[in-house]
């Protein structure tokens, strides 16, 4: 299976702090994505990392990927109330096709 | 990056009933792909959406059920057919961009209510 396992499945933080999220895969990837999904909403596409790298940034966003340990983490830095989000990691390797397997998320709550 | 959209964003259907939803894609893609998210669930790959051909379905899916249509590179739909509460969920499109990006966008979804 291509399936993220995202750890923890809630983060509840105040605003200005920090947010970490973990990503566990079981195959080989060719890279690794972040979405974010604010409530009933579509999937907005933060970032991808690919299997030759170990750190990216975006903005506030910095993700780091260490494929000897098949994982992967999200970080979110200054929170802002509108980073309350459910945030899934996904991967399309090997002979997926394009195809995306989603786990359950993080559930991020930021309280003003 | 992408500009997916997808009508109609949301409806309340009568069971028995069908209803089809169009995802259009602003830029040159190759791959579409239509997912489920059931309420207070994460996302499931329903189908490949091939274009000019039948679409690839995901176990525990049938074109019965879901007939896709892709007449072109950049449009799809999804229908839903002979609904029931069950079928109760966010229906979205993604799709992959056309020079080399893995990168996969989404529409907003369409959320879908049967009574």
């Amino acid at each position: 299976s291509q399936q993220g396992e995202e750890d923890p499945q809630a983060l509840s933080i105040q605003e200005g702090e920090n947010a970490t999220m973990n990503c566990s895969y079981k195959t080989s990837i060719n890279n690794l994505q972040w979405y974010r999904q604010n409530s009933g909403r579509g999937l907005v596409h933060l970032i991808l990392i690919r299997s030759n790298e170990r750190e990216k940034h975006s903005g506030r966003l910095r993700v780091t990927l260490d494929t000897s340990k098949k994982s992967s983490s999200l970080l979110i830095t200054a929170s802002r109330a509108a980073d309350t989000a459910s945030y899934f990691c996904t991967n399309a390797g090997g002979t997926s096709y394009g195809k995306l397997t989603f786990g359950q998320g993080t559930i991020l709550t930021v309280h003003p | 990056s992408a500009v997916i959209s997808q009508k109609p964003s949301r409806d309340i259907c009568q069971r028995g009933t069908s209803l089809t939803i169009q995802c259009q894609v602003d830029s040159q893609v190759t791959m579409m792909f239509w997912y489920r998210q059931q309420p207070g669930q994460s996302l499931t790959l329903i189908a490949t959406a091939n274009q000019g051909s039948e679409a690839t379905y995901e176990s525990g899916f049938v074109i019965d059920k879901f007939p896709i249509s892709r007449p072109n590179l950049t449009f799809s739909t999804l229908t839903v057919s002979n609904m029931s509460p069950e079928d109760s969920s966010i229906y979205l499109c993604s799709a992959r961009l056309a020079g080399g990006t893995d990168t996969q966008y989404f529409g907003p979804g369409t959320r879908l209510t049967v009574l």
